[in-house]
């Protein structure tokens, strides 16, 4: 049982190029998230999707842009990076249905970026 | 908006020593509550949980208990290990279940 696999887990950048990170999940999760880490700062939502052709804004979106295209799948794109995108980034999914329990999010294990 | 606060540490600890690490939250309504774990070079996992007040999350020997007059959500352990030198999160989810909020992380480190 993969969870939620993140694939790279570690790019260089140059300042303006471009990259997508993709995530997938097999839990048949309806939610999917994506967070970027940094020192002392926590995780902070990029963006997420709760069902697969839907996609909405977290607290810091810019500069990022996301697809769902499969309810699988949860990419995360950087049409011109910037050094200040430098940092590790988490795909994170749930079953999304209610409140309580099943709003637990499973983690994928991160992707290290650098743009230089 | 949501918001949770928590010691950020680092805490260094000696193995058996007693580990509590205060989180408090501020949110409006009934947010369930989170404690997650992140081990080196991992991504983040559910450690325990709480849903209303009064409630105790436990696992792996670490407990937290939801105390709504406090909004507070700290974790305790009675005897640390080697092995539990992490990063520690705490969390919170809204009451509508899409507003997922964490803390900025504790780092523990726990010495033979």
């Amino acid at each position: 049982n993969a969870g939620v696999t993140q694939t790279p887990k570690f790019r260089v950048l140059k300042t303006g190029q471009s990259m997508t990170l993709l995530c997938a999940q097999d839990m048949n999760h309806e939610y999917m998230y994506w967070y970027r880490q940094d020192p002392g700062m926590g995780l902070r939502l990029i963006h997420y999707s709760v069902g697969e052709g839907t996609t909405a804004k977290g607290e810091v979106p810019d500069g990022y842009n996301v697809s769902r295209l499969k309810k699988q799948n949860f990419l995360l794109g950087l049409e011109s990076a910037a050094p200040s995108q430098t940092s590790v980034y988490f795909c994170a999914s749930s079953y999304g249905v209610g409140r309580i329990a099943k709003n637990i999010q499973y983690f994928g294990a991160g992707t290290r970026l650098s743009v230089l | 908006g949501d918001s949770v606060t928590q010691m950020e540490g680092p805490v260094t600890l000696s193995e058996e020593a007693f580990l509590t690490i205060n989180c408090t939250y501020t949110a409006t309504g009934y947010p369930s509550l989170f404690w997650y774990v992140q081990y080196p070079g991992e991504g983040l996992q559910l450690l325990l949980k709480a849903t209303k007040a009064d409630d105790k999350g436990s696992n792996k020997g670490f407990e937290a208990t939801y105390r709504k007059e406090t909004t507070s959500f700290h974790l305790e352990k009675g005897s640390v290990q080697v092995s539990d030198s992490a990063v520690y999160f705490c969390a919170l989810i809204d009451n509508y279940g899409q507003n997922f909020v964490f803390g900025p992380g504790t780092r523990l480190s726990v010495l033979p």
